[in-house]
This record gives C-alpha cells, structure tokens and sequence, in this order.
C-alpha cells in the first residue's frame, strides 16, 4: 500500500513569515510529486511540480524533493492571509508516458496565516 | 475558455437511489479520473480512464461505474450498492500519452444521501 503522510495541521504562520508544509512518501519508485492548494469548500488547484532532486523555485513557492530520504517540501515565502489553505502532497509513479498519471494523496496539512 | 466543469454542484440522494454525476472537459485530455474526498481524509482514486471506451477501477471501485464514449465526457453514476456514498466527488483530467503527469481538477460534485 502506498502512503503519503502529511502533518495534518493546523500550521500556523504570521503574515510575512515563510510557510514549511512537508510530506514523505513509502513508495521509493516514486517519480514526480505535485502540490495543490485547497481552499475550504473548493477543489484542488496545481501549484507546484518537481521530479529532480534539489529544489524548484515559482514565484513565491520553492518546492524541495530528496528522494534518498524520500521527502518532500514546499516553502511559502511572504505568507499571506489569502495563503490559509489546505496543502495536498501528491505522488506518482508514472515512470514512463505509456500509462495514464495516477496520484496517491496526503490527507493535506491546513495552513493558517495570521495577522 | 478550456477547463472542466461538473454538476451539478450540489447532489442530494435518498437511499436506493442511483444518480450520475455529470464530467466534462474542453482540454484535449485523453485521460480523465474520477476521485472521492471525505472529511478530513485525502482523494481516493475510484476510476480512471486513459482513453475513450476503456477505464480501469481505481482504489475504491465498489458501489460505482463510468462509462466513456466521448473523449470529453467521463460521467460517474453511484450506484445503491455503494453503502456511504456521502462524500464529494471530484472529476480530474491529464495529457496522456506523454505529459508531465499533473491532473486539473473540476469545481467538483458534493453529494449528500437522505
């Protein structure tokens, strides 16, 4: 069985402050790893990809991928309150293009940015 | 605009009851998934489909069924066999073959059984 473990939160961050939600993974065939954005109520949206090891840089979002330790992060810089949200990690094993993507899940960690 | 849109929005079911959720998508996508979420818990594959006229049972299958007879549409019915079908439904699509393997989610389905 397949796991993506998240701390389930709340995480919680004063405005301005840099956000560190993390996710490991069981599955050490694991090739790509994604993370969404979940407002409460909505649907998840993509923010972020990485399959390399090392780190990937978007805006304000870096995502970390380690898969020696089979670990992975995204970093908020400058967290704002529009930031509060529920982060999923997810995970595939996809090694190459002739099967369909199917990603395993976290539960997500819930960030909340303060005033 | 491309995307995907699901309805309806909100779905409310009396037990025995079979009801369809409706998926459509204006991507191009070939492959196209069907998801569940419940409180507290992640996305749970239940369908996915790689292309048109062939799905494959995700991880929790029991209780539902799709079909697939256009490329734009995966519609998802919830059968009364499935026993806690309260839950909210999430439709999802990627570029298959090739792609960098991330799937875009529609606005997604609650569904509520009386």
């Amino acid at each position: 069985q397949k796991e993506v473990e998240q701390n389930s939160g709340p995480l919680s961050v004063p405005e301005g402050a840099i956000a560190s939600l993390n996710c490991t993974y069981s599955d050490r065939g694991s090739q790509s790893f994604f993370w969404y954005r979940q407002y409460s109520g909505k649907s998840p949206e993509l923010i972020m990809f990485i399959y390399s090891n090392g780190d990937k840089e978007d805006g304000r979002f870096t995502a970390q991928l380690n898969k020696a330790s089979q670990y992975v992060s995204l970093l908020i810089r400058d967290s704002q309150p529009s930031d509060s949200a529920t982060y999923l990690c997810a995970v595939s094993d996809r090694e190459n293009t002739g099967t369909a993507s199917k990603l395993t899940f976290g539960t997500g960690t819930r960030l909340q940015v303060t005033l | 605009d491309g995307g995907i849109t699901q309805s309806p929005k909100y779905l409310f079911r009396k037990e025995g009851q079979n009801v369809t959720l409706s998926c459509e998508q204006n991507l191009n996508h070939d492959a196209m998934y069907w998801y569940r979420q419940d409180p507290g818990q992640g996305l749970r594959l239940i369908y996915y489909s790689q292309i048109v006229n062939d799905f494959q049972k995700g991880d929790i299958a029991e209780g539902y069924s799709v079909s697939r007879e256009k490329k734009e549409s995966f519609p998802l019915t919830v059968t009364s066999a499935q026993k806690n079908p309260t839950a909210f439904y999430l439709c999802a699509s990627s570029i298959y073959p090739g792609g960098t393997g991330e799937q875009f989610f529609g606005p997604g389905t609650r569904l509520t059984v009386l």
